[in-house]
């Protein structure tokens, strides 16, 4: 069974760093692109950006370049997404999902809340 | 603001037909193909239709999608309590070199 399992809620400050985790299982992990997908509260759904584990082949979104990071650690199937100075405006809750193919995602994570405030 | 336009709201009774429309562009929906997604309230996003009228396993066949042209539309036909979620379409965008998402319609069974 495919399944995403998420890391838990946050609660930072602004200017504080996170790294939130997507732990994929049931599946060749090297052979899928996984996404991040952004959902503000009350709002729509917007991708981050995207990353190839069988060649770290990473893509960003150009709204979220250069304020967010999307790693990956092979070793334990599992992707990452971090922050090195967070704002206010990064509230929301965040998913990883499975890109199956044609821009495709077929399985979601439960997501994952982050939430900013001083 | 969204690429893809959708209307913020639709509704219908019970056993009713709801279509729910969904506006793009040449560079995204119109060269490539669409999917749609069915978020219940409080959970994630659930893939509903991919390539612009195929079902996952496990959907039910009240379901169904279209496309034409640069427009695409998703349609429940026999609305179900159930059903009451927000959905998403989404593309391909060869200009934006990237996945664009509808804005979103949320369905209400009266």
């Amino acid at each position: 069974e495919v399944q995403l399992v998420q890391s838990g809620a946050e609660a930072k400050k602004p200017g504080e760093s996170l790294k939130i985790s997507c732990k994929a299982s049931g599946y060749s992990f090297a052979n899928y692109w996984i996404g991040w997908v952004r959902q503000m509260p009350g709002k729509g759904l917007e991708l981050v950006g995207m990353v190839y584990p069988y060649d770290s082949d990473t893509r960003y979104t150009p709204s979220f370049e250069g304020h967010v990071v999307i790693s990956l650690d092979n070793s334990v199937d599992t992707a990452y997404l971090q922050w090195t100075s967070l704002k206010a405006s990064d509230t929301a809750m965040y998913y990883c999902a499975r890109h199956w193919g044609g821009s495709f995602y077929d399985y979601w994570g439960q997501g994952t809340l982050v939430s900013v405030s001083s | 603001q969204s690429v893809l336009t959708q209307p913020p709201s639709a509704s219908g009774t019970p056993g009713q037909r709801v279509t729910i429309s969904c506006s793009g562009a040449s560079s995204n929906i119109g060269r490539n193909p669409v999917h749609w997604y069915q978020q219940l309230p409080g959970t994630a996003p659930k893939a509903l239709i991919f390539t612009n009228n195929q079902r996952p396993s496990g959907v039910p066949d009240r379901f169904s999608g279209s496309k034409s042209g640069a427009s695409a539309s998703l349609v429940i036909s026999g609305l179900q309590s159930d059903d009451e979620a927000d959905y998403y379409c989404a593309a391909w965008d060869d200009s934006l070199n990237g996945d664009v998402f509808g804005s979103g319609t949320k369905v209400t069974v009266l």
